[in-house]
């Protein structure tokens, strides 16, 4: 079983204050890594498909980088709302598509 | 509406008991899986399958078993072998094996 991590396991920050969560992966056999956002009563939600060492992604206040030489992924909010909180998932997909999901991050901003 | 269902919302397990449920796509989707969640857990693998009449196995198929007769459907049986079979499952598909994945309601299975 590949070893997907996210940290931290939770966070509670201030409407307002930017945040970041860190998700590592294996180096070897990396084909794509995808960050989903999942809403409580809700399904998941993809937010990036990343490839390429050094992929940079922009959402709105949400933005992704990409080191896969190293393994790990960062996901950064900017300007945290209330409406941000939610659990947020990585998914390391092989080059044969097999995905392994981490455990998630769960936000939770306070107004 | 273009989408992914899944059926039942809640499904009740008797001892010794096989229950199937079902998942179902119109997106044209290739690949389509299967996950469970366990509280305080992230998604854990059990099958998947990239197309039609063929399917792999993921980090937690003992005691669970699938099949992928049509592009649309991908029901997933929890058979009596699975000991713990408590658990949310979500189900979803994707165009390819290596594109964003579109996610099921889920359904949530207790046992009596």
């Amino acid at each position: 079983i590949l070893n997907v991590e996210q940290s931290p396991q939770s966070l509670h920050v201030q409407e307002g204050d930017s945040t970041n969560f860190t998700c590592s992966f294996p180096s070897s056999n990396f084909y794509a890594l995808h960050w989903y956002r999942w809403e409580t009563a809700k399904s998941p939600e993809a937010l990036f498909v990343m490839t390429l060492n050094g992929d940079e992604k922009k959402k709105g206040r949400i933005s992704a980088t990409l080191n896969t030489k190293e393994g790990y992924s960062y996901l950064y909010i900017k300007g945290s709302q209330p409406e941000d909180s939610a659990t947020y998932l990585c998914a390391f997909i092989t080059n044969a598509g097999k995905s392994t999901f981490g455990d998630g991050t769960t936000l939770t901003v306070k107004p | 509406d273009g989408g992914i269902t899944q059926s039942p919302k809640y499904l009740f397990r008797k001892e010794g008991q096989n229950v199937t449920l079902s998942c179902e796509q119109n997106l044209n989707h290739d690949a389509m899986y299967w996950y469970r969640q366990d509280p305080g857990q992230g998604l854990r693998l059990i099958y998947y399958s990239q197309i039609v009449n063929d399917f792999q196995k993921g980090d937690i198929a003992e005691g669970y078993s699938v099949s992928r007769e049509k592009k649309e459907s991908f029901p997933l049986t929890v058979t009596s072998a699975q000991k713990n079979p408590t658990a949310f499952y979500l189900c979803a598909s994707s165009i390819d094996p290596l594109g964003t994945q579109y996610f099921g309601p889920g359904t949530r299975l207790l046992v009596l």
